[in-house]
């Protein structure tokens, strides 16, 4: 079945440097979303990308989705301390519905 | 912004008894929720999807008559997990879909602890 990994599983970084985090998936998605967990809450939408190739900024936050359709990237820059957290990719179980598949996630904790 | 409500958010209960879920869209019309299920450090999986009006359908894996859903408005979806065994212990997170926005959004999740 369908499946999305994410890497890294979790990171330490400095506060200041800059986060890259990838997903992959074993099938071709056309439409790739960039969620953000706090602890004990539910997710909440960062970026969401809609055309392979797609670049798209909020904010410190950017994401991409690869070209390929089966890969999208996550960067964060000048990381500060609330960037902690669980940052999930998802993408439509089928294509054109609402019903997502999660990634595996990335955990990030920033150190001050 | 449209806000998705769950109540409670966190609940204790014995064995064998069942507990009820509520997820609200606070300002918009859902004709469409999701329940997903998430174990500690791991990922969110759906577990149904919530028709207003209609039954709900069903993840592979998931049982329907452990998991009852009833969408019997189009701001309230429940989740009840009958016989709850502590192996249901997992935080429970609905999403709601707002057609106009063409947005889904997530409620901030209600943790379950079955002893």
């Amino acid at each position: 079945g369908q499946q999305l990994n994410q890497s890294p599983q979790s990171m330490f970084i400095q506060e200041g440097e800059d986060v890259s985090m990838n997903c992959t998936s074993s099938s071709i998605f056309n439409t790739w979303l960039w969620y953000k967990q706090d602890p004990g809450e539910g997710p909440v939408l960062l970026i969401a990308l809609y055309k392979a190739g797609e670049l798209t900024s909020n904010g410190r936050l950017t994401a991409q989705f690869g070209i390929t359709r089966k890969d999208s990237f996550l960067n964060i820059s000048a990381s500060i301390p609330s960037d902690v957290g669980i940052y999930f990719c998802a993408g439509p179980k089928l294509s054109g519905t609402y019903k997502y598949i999660f990634g595996t996630g990335t955990r990030l904790k920033v150190l001050a | 912004g449209a806000v998705v409500s769950q109540h409670p958010s966190w609940v204790i209960c014995k064995s064998g008894t069942s507990v009820k879920i509520e997820c609200r869209s606070l300002d918009f019309q859902a004709t469409t929720m999701f329940w997903y299920r998430q174990f500690p450090k791991q990922s969110l999986m759906l577990m149904a999807t919530s028709n207003e009006g209609s039954k709900a359908t069903y993840e592979q894996g998931v049982e329907k008559d452990k998991f009852l859903i009833n969408h019997a408005s189009l701001t309230l979806s429940t989740l009840t997990v009958t016989s709850a065994h502590p192996e249901d212990s997992s935080f429970y997170i609905c999403s709601a879909i707002d057609r106009n926005q063409e947005t889904q959004y997530f409620g901030p999740g209600t943790r379950l602890l079955v002893l």
